[in-house]
């Protein structure tokens, strides 16, 4: 199986800053991985697919990056809506494991 | 609008069973394949299992092979997840998921459902 290792696994920001979530893949899964966001008490939402794709209604602050074993996601400029969990998704092959989580605090 | 709506979850003791209902709506359920997802309380999210449009392919996480059963009535616009000899470690919120392209990641989750298995 692929194991994916998100790091931070927690991260305290501001609003204003950038911000950079990275996944590693324990081995290479091309371009198929997707970004989520997860607030307490809610379901995920996808944010990006195929990497670097952002999903419909997605704000463009959002990115991502990587291909292979190597995936980032960037927050441009953190805005109040954006504290939450985020978890990175491999869909190389089965089965298709979460990374471990981001958190995002308010610092 | 798309809409999954999950039920069944509940409180279960150590080795009973509960069959989870995903109902969909706003889009050609046959068309998809779908997913079923757990997060335990405090944890991240663990994919369970997944099944094709037409369910000729049916995959499960090692952490439920032999004890769950994933099934679809695409007539009846709907999911099923069918867990048998329940343990504490199924103890979670079960999500069904749409697969819209089978590489593009999850693009619509229901609300969830709560499993508690404990005596």
């Amino acid at each position: 199986d692929i194991q994916l290792t998100q790091s931070p696994s927690f991260l305290s920001a501001s609003v204003g800053d950038r911000v950079t979530i990275t996944c590693r893949a324990s081995q290479g899964i091309s371009s198929y991985l997707a970004w989520y966001q997860q607030k307490p008490g809610k379901a995920p939402k996808l944010l990006i697919y195929a990497a670097s794709t952002l999903q419909s209604g997605v704000p463009s602050r959002f990115s991502g990056s990587g291909s292979g074993t190597e995936f980032t996601l960037t927050i441009s400029s953190l805005q109040p809506e954006d504290f939450a969990t985020y978890y990175c998704q491999q869909l190389n092959s089965y089965p298709p494991d979460f990374g471990g989580g981001t958190k995002v605090e308010i610092k | 609008e798309v809409q999954l709506v999950e039920s069944g979850g509940g409180l279960v003791k150590p080795g009973g069973s509960l069959r989870l209902s995903c109902a969909a709506s706003g889009f050609t359920f046959s068309s998809y394949s779908m997913n079923w997802v757990r997060q335990a309380p405090g944890k991240g999210l663990e994919w369970v299992s997944s099944i094709s449009s037409s369910s000729s392919y049916i995959y499960y996480a090692d952490s439920v092979k032999g004890r769950f059963t994933i099934s679809r009535d695409n007539a009846k616009n709907s999911l099923y997840l069918q867990m048998n000899s329940l343990r504490a470690e199924d103890t979670a919120v079960y999500y069904c998921a749409r697969d819209p392209y089978g590489s593009a990641g999850f693009d619509y989750w229901g609300q969830g459902t709560l499993v508690t298995v404990s005596s």
